[in-house]
């Protein structure tokens, strides 16, 4: 069964443009959630879906945006963006979204440069 | 607000030797779950092992273990018989009730190996 898959693995853009990154979860999993990780604010939680419906959200500006498609694909949006938002964007899935804890299946991220 | 402190930014252990990973945790909650995850240089988030706030039996999986002092809000991870690639950056990780995926990290320990 094919892990977390995001793609790009590695992005560069200029502050101001927008950027979308995407991440397939596991076959059947259909809770799927974002992570931010800078080497100064460590990992953040950004957002957290299941079933096309945006369920949580962390402390990030309105710049920062998610969707969640029927196929449990999802894409994350970052328009405007700033130095600051050059980070290693995680994605992660799970079979479901509460009730014990299911193990958590992260990607290996995109990393994100912004000149 | 919960918060996750890992007061040790590197450690460093021989081959062969235990080695423990210290982990505070700050919440008002009475029943959680804390985690422990591993990253490898290939940046994937590896769950290590977890362990729910209500049990007072401290998990264990092959050579990691915790201590979980629920009143002092505790959860170190030993990992005994090191192996070289047990090197990796260690997160604790907190969740509450609500939210299957919304886990607050602490700001990680970086675990080197020596042979």
């Amino acid at each position: 069964k094919a892990g977390v898959t995001q793609t790009p693995r590695y992005l560069i853009k200029t502050r101001g443009q927008q950027v979308t990154l995407s991440c397939s979860p596991i076959s059947g999993h259909r809770s799927v959630s974002w992570y931010q990780q800078t080497p100064g604010q460590g990992l953040q939680f950004l957002f957290e879906y299941f079933s096309e419906t945006q369920r949580n959200k962390g402390n990030f500006p309105g710049r920062f945006s998610g969707r969640q498609f029927s196929n449990s694909r999802s894409e994350m949006n970052v328009s405007t963006l700033e130095l600051g938002d050059s980070a290693l964007y995680l994605c992660a899935s799970s079979l479901v979204f509460q009730g014990a804890p299911e193990k958590l299946f992260f990607g290996s991220g995109t990393q994100l440069s912004v000149l | 607000a919960q918060t996750v402190t890992q007061s040790q930014p590197e450690m460093s252990v021989q081959e062969a030797e235990t080695v423990t990973l210290s982990c505070t945790y700050d919440t008002s909650e009475s029943d959680y779950y804390l985690f422990w995850y591993k990253q490898p240089p290939s940046r994937q988030m590896i769950l290590v092992i977890r362990q729910e706030a209500y049990k007072q039996q401290n998990a264990t999986e092959n050579r990691f273990s915790v201590n979980f002092q629920k009143a002092a809000k505790s959860f170190s991870l030993k990992i005994s018989d090191s192996q070289l690639g047990d090197a990796a950056m260690y997160f604790c990780a907190y969740r509450g009730i609500q939210g299957a995926q919304k886990l607050v990290f602490g700001q990680g320990t970086r675990l080197t190996i020596n042979p």
